[in-house]
């Protein structure tokens, strides 16, 4: 079991770029989600989804697309990078049922953007 | 939306010392996690305690759900030890499921 992989793990832009990172998961779990993290914000959730073919919008999506065609694939599209987007990025999994929802996360991205 | 608070911010032990991390949050929950995010950032399951007491090798926590408090409990603690400890909670209430971490106990343990 590879649980969750996300590639690339460190890349640099320029502004303006575009780019996807990319997340899969072997767990077959209904849930994957991204967050961002930075000093002193925590992390927060850009997108979501709770199955193939349904995404929707965290607290921070702007910048950001997702789409999930499948159960496994969870891919997160900077259309146009910003420095703003300079962070480390966090893909994440789970179950949805009640009472077995332990999230998994990847080993995350970390993106500058310059 | 839920808050939740991690005490101490900061902790320095010897090797070999034991530890107690607390995390309060503000409202009923699904889910509480505890991870620990190493020097190479990567974060890693501890438990999946949203209720109990649970215990692996060194480490163990117990959640008070009605009391909305958890406890990590370190003892013994290594070098290896060293890093974040995070609490995050998914609010029952919430529509997301999204998970609400707590901002974090930086733990270094010194040889």
């Amino acid at each position: 079991n590879a649980g969750v992989t996300q590639t690339p793990k460190f890349q640099v832009l320029k502004t303006g770029q575009s780019m996807t990172l990319q997340c899969a998961q072997d767990m077959n779990h209904e849930y994957m989600s991204w967050y961002r993290q930075d000093p002193g914000m925590g992390l927060r959730l850009i997108h979501y989804s709770v199955g193939a073919g349904i995404t929707d919008q965290g607290e921070v999506p702007n910048g950001y697309n997702v789409s999930r065609s499948t159960t496994e694939d969870f891919p997160l599209r900077l259309l146009s990078a910003a420095p703003s987007q300079t962070s480390v990025y966090f893909c994440a999994s789970s179950y949805l049922t009640i009472g077995d929802t332990e999230a998994f996360f990847g080993q995350g991205t970390r993106l500058t953007v310059v | 939306g839920i808050q939740v608070e991690q005490s101490p911010p900061d902790l320095i032990l010897q090797e070999g010392a034991n530890s107690t991390l607390r995390c309060n949050f503000s409202d009923s929950v699904n889910n509480l996690q505890w991870f620990h995010q190493n020097p190479w950032g990567q974060l890693i399951n501890l438990f999946y305690i949203p209720s109990g007491t649970k215990q692996n090798g060194r480490l163990s926590a117990t959640t008070v759900a009605t009391e909305r408090y958890s406890l990590l409990y370190i003892s013994s603690s290594q070098t290896t030890d060293s890093g974040v400890y995070f609490c995050a909670v998914e609010d029952s209430g919430g529509s997301n499921y999204k998970l609400t971490f707590g901002k974090g106990t930086l733990l270094t343990v010194n040889p």
